[in-house]
């Protein structure tokens, strides 16, 4: 445990209406990143952040927006969700970019879009 | 780009019986291969890791892995399951110089019956 938590950890909201996910970590990581899990498709990432205000895109972010202005926060919105957009999201956080540090993942988020 | 294929959606295995999930993967470079394990309706978290080296991984929870670079193989196994390893499994690859970003397979099920 890393020290990350996700808020909320469930959600139900319909088509069209702003969603933001909130990812907090108290390690001082730099790396932070959003995935999104759905089955046979494993984790996809769709944003990430390479320290405050610096972010950019993964493999899957069209509808997705993010957010670091501090350190230990790192926010997921979706501007008007869709259907498509439910999942499990998870956050991960990293210390440094060497291959001997691991990412560390928080508890997820379930979105249900209705 | 790289891409992980894990061949197996869903492993059944009894207890106490030796197990195997493959994972394959593609690149153009040389990568790091990593496997997580996700417990029911938690977040993910690390199995093992090969960076350098032997290619012989030793993990938590008596898991081990072999690198196999001729076969772009990286498949994990474990000589006898308990109940408790009913999880789920990701493989993931990461390539040199990218700076720890992770590619995942679409996971693999395994089931441990009594």
């Amino acid at each position: 445990d890393a020290g990350i938590t996700q808020s909320p950890r469930h959600k139900v909201t319909e088509t069209g209406t702003p969603v933001t996910l909130r990812c907090h970590q108290t390690e001082n990581h730099r790396y932070m990143y959003w995935y999104r899990q759905d089955p046979g498709h494993g984790l996809r990432l769709i944003h990430y952040s390479y320290g405050v205000k610096d972010t950019d895109k993964g493999e899957v972010s069209d509808g997705y927006s993010v957010s670091r202005s501090k350190t230990e926060d790192f926010l997921l919105t979706l501007e008007s969700a869709t259907s498509s957009q439910t999942s499990v999201y998870f956050c991960a956080t990293l210390g440094t970019s060497g291959p001997t540090d691991t990412q560390y993942f928080g508890p997820g988020t379930r979105l249900t879009v209705l | 780009a790289q891409s992980v294929t894990q061949l197996d959606s869903q492993v059944p295995v009894f207890e106490e019986a030796p197990v195997e999930l493959r994972c394959n993967y593609s690149s153009s470079v040389s990568v790091y291969l990593f496997w997580y394990v996700q417990y029911p309706n938690q977040g993910l978290q690390l199995l093992l890791k090969y960076l350098s080296g032997s290619t012989l991984v030793k993990g938590i929870n008596g898991f081990e892995a072999e690198f196999n670079k001729s076969q772009t193989s990286f498949h994990l196994r474990k000589p006898s399951v308990h109940i408790s390893d009913t999880a789920e499994y990701f493989c993931a690859v990461s390539e040199h110089n990218a700076g720890n970003m992770l590619t995942f397979g679409g996971g693999t099920r395994l089931m441990v019956k009594p």
